[in-house]
């Protein structure tokens, strides 16, 4: 079964400093993931897919399928970068079709 | 934001009664999903819609049912509430689901359920 592991449940940084949040993930097929992020009573919405290899809000993120890793960063944090971040993986589940799975997630908080 | 609503947003009931939540879009997507948001385990799916009907369990399914008897309407019932079902409750819906290729969930605001 597939599994996504985000080892950090927390991560405070300073205003400017770099950030990288940890994803790994475990998939025996071809993995297709994101991340989706959740500001302070917002939604929860798609921040970055590896398909698509942009980047968005100055956050990229590069599949690694050697080190099964989807890390997340930002050379820069800014304050509004804040929230809660999950890691999800798009894949066969328990049903009859491709379920998102998600990480446990890591909360960010950038300091002033 | 995508036309989805979650009533109630809050509850708080008792052990054992039942409880239904509803979901509601005006996207005409498709897909319909229900996850729940513990802290530590981040989103689960409970269970997921692929049109009127047509409904299949998640992860986290046992003690719960849906039911789709409209595209606009996607209900998690919890037939004998339990506390370790206390969550935060969130629906999502996306056009596409099908083989190999994402097409984006949008999630709901959320439903706060507390059982006592």
């Amino acid at each position: 079964a597939q599994r996504v592991t985000q080892p950090e449940k927390l991560l405070s940084v300073f205003k400017g400093a770099p950030v990288e949040l940890k994803c790994n993930y475990s998939y025996s097929g071809s993995p297709e993931l994101f991340w989706y992020v959740q500001y302070s009573r917002q939604r929860l919405q798609l921040l970055l897919r590896h398909i698509s290899r942009e980047s968005i809000k100055g956050f990229t993120a590069d599949l690694n399928k050697g080190e099964t890793s989807f890390h997340l960063k930002k050379p820069f944090a800014q304050e509004e970068d804040s929230a809660m971040y999950y890691c999800a993986l798009w894949a066969l589940g328990s049903g009859s079709a491709r379920q998102l799975t998600f990480g446990s997630g890591t909360q960010l908080t950038v300091l002033p | 934001d995508a036309g989805i609503t979650q009533s109630p947003r809050h509850k708080v009931t008792e052990t054992g009664t039942p409880v239904t939540l509803r979901c509601h879009q005006t996207e005409n997507h498709r897909y319909m999903y229900w996850y729940r948001q513990d802290p530590g385990h981040g989103l689960r799916l409970i269970h997921y819609s692929y049109g009127v009907k047509d409904t299949d369990k998640g992860e986290v399914s046992d003690g719960y049912s849906v039911s789709r008897s409209k595209t606009e309407d996607f209900l998690l019932t919890l037939e004998s509430a339990t506390s370790s079902q206390t969550s935060v409750y969130f629906c999502a819906i996306s056009a596409l689901a099908g083989g190999s290729s994402y097409n984006e969930q949008f999630f709901g605001p959320g439903t706060r359920l507390t059982v006592l």
